[in-house]
């Protein structure tokens, strides 16, 4: 089945610099690639997604990139600020096989924004 | 939040005490999940229904949990006896399949086991 694997699992940047996760993923066959920020005592929710017929999709200061060849994709915030500090998740979505419409999440990166 | 109901928010428990979790997703999606959230773990997916169908529930731990789903509107999960190590968040959340669309989450229930 599909697995996910994410780095790094905790991230410290200063404000206004630029964070970078990265995940990667085992079914090729997976289309769908979600990233979810989780602030401390909430849900996750939806940040940005991508398909796995682009390459790239932005969103104001977050962007996700995609290499299907290579089996991975990768979260970019620039201008990072203090109210980016969360973990965040990604997560892929197997189109076969009995996980067929489930999503697979990594473990999480802790993203902590220093003033 | 009005998207998926999870009852109670904050639920402590005794040991050995059975406990059963709730979910209303709104109507519009075919599939729900349940996770389970710890420090240790990450978000672990315990089970998840296709049209109220359970399509894998290879990540319950073990027989002492359950989960139905009698109709669209309404799912439960049940620890029955619950231990300490069962304390954690758990995640309700819903989708639409055969669409490559987002999950919603509900605000989740934390369940303290002592």
């Amino acid at each position: 089945g599909e697995n996910v694997e994410q780095h790094p699992s905790t991230l410290s940047v200063q404000e206004g610099d630029s964070a970078v996760i990265k995940c990667t993923y085992s079914d090729s066959a997976s289309n769908y690639f979600p990233w979810y920020k989780q602030e401390l005592g909430k849900r996750p929710q939806l940040i940005i997604d991508i398909r796995s017929n682009v390459g790239e999709k932005k969103d104001q200061r977050i962007a996700v990139t995609l290499n299907k060849t290579a089996k991975h994709f990768s979260l970019h915030i620039t201008e990072t600020q203090p109210e980016d500090s969360a973990v965040y998740f990604c997560a892929a979505t197997p189109t076969h096989g009995g996980s067929q419409g489930n999503l697979i999440f990594g473990k999480g990166t802790k993203l902590s924004v220093k003033p | 939040d009005a998207g998926v109901i999870q009852s109670p928010r904050h639920e402590v428990t005794e040991m050995g005490q059975e406990v059963t979790l709730r979910c209303k997703p709104i109507s519009g999606h075919n599939s729900l999940f349940w996770y389970r959230q710890t420090m240790m773990r990450g978000l672990e997916l315990l089970i998840y229904f296709n049209n109220n169908v359970p399509i894998d529930d290879s990540g319950m731990p073990e027989d002492r949990f359950s989960a139905k789903m009698p109709n669209a509107s309404f799912s439960t999960l049940k620890i029955q006896p619950s231990e300490p190590r069962d304390s954690a968040v758990y995640f309700c959340a819903i989708r639409r399949v055969g669409m490559n669309t987002e999950a919603f989450f509900g605000q989740g229930t934390r369940l303290t086991v002592v």
